[in-house]
């Protein structure tokens, strides 16, 4: 069974900080997702990494994929209270079958 | 475009009821496919559709049924409620569900308890 792997679940950090989050596997992926999702809504893809060691950035976020495909970070510069929510990863080995992670809910005081 | 809806958005059920949950998209999608999401276990997925009367299972399929007779639609039924069932619902839709630039998009849950 293939498992994503999130850390850390829980978050609490304040208004400017910066943060990491990590979503870990045994497994190769042909391509990683990143969601956020806000209480009582569906997940919102917030971007795709598909090549090993690819960078991307959305304004304030930075995406990670690893070298080996099997790994990814998603880095937060100067948090802010709008980004909090839950940030789950989804990885699909080339079948149909999405697998997500448990998810890291991040808080953000102001 | 209305995306993807779901309806009901909250229910109760009694353990040994039967019900339909409904997922409907209005973007020509082939791929559609359910997930269940507890707390601590991200979302699982239940069954899948990559096109109408084309359906497998996921990763946890026992005790619910889907159907895909057009390409907007794809219910999921549960023949007979459990306590284990209560979670939250999430339906969602891509084009192809395989590829890196395939994106999916969820609706916005069912809540269901069984009593």
């Amino acid at each position: 069974t293939q498992l994503l792997e999130q850390s850390p679940q829980f978050l609490s950090i304040q208004e400017g900080e910066n943060l990491t989050v990590y979503c870990n596997s045994s497994s190769v992926f042909s391509s990683l997702q990143w969601y956020r999702q806000e209480p009582g809504e569906g997940p919102v893809l917030l971007v795709t990494v598909v090549t090993g060691g690819e960078v991307k950035k959305l304004k304030r976020l930075t995406f990670q994929f690893g070298d080996a495909r099997k790994d990814s970070s998603l880095h937060i510069t100067a948090a802010q209270p709008g980004d909090t929510g839950l940030y789950l990863c989804a990885a699909n080995s080339g079948t149909y079958k999405y697998i997500f992670g448990t998810g890291t809910r991040l808080k953000v005081l102001a | 475009n209305a995306g993807v809806t779901q309806t009901p958005k909250f229910q109760v059920l009694k353990t040994g009821q039967s019900m339909t949950l409904q997922c409907a998209q209005d973007m020509n999608h082939e791929y559609m496919s359910w997930y269940r999401q507890d707390p601590g276990m991200g979302l699982r997925l239940i069954h899948y559709s990559v096109g109408a009367g084309i359906t497998d299972q996921g990763e946890v399929p026992n005790g619910y049924n889907v159907s895909r007779s057009t390409t907007e639609d794809f219910p999921l039924r549960l023949l007979s409620a459990a306590p284990s069932q209560t979670s939250v619902y999430f339906c969602a839709s891509s084009y192809h569900g395989i590829g890196a630039a395939d994106t999916q998009y969820f609706g916005p849950g069912t809540r269901l308890t069984v009593l």
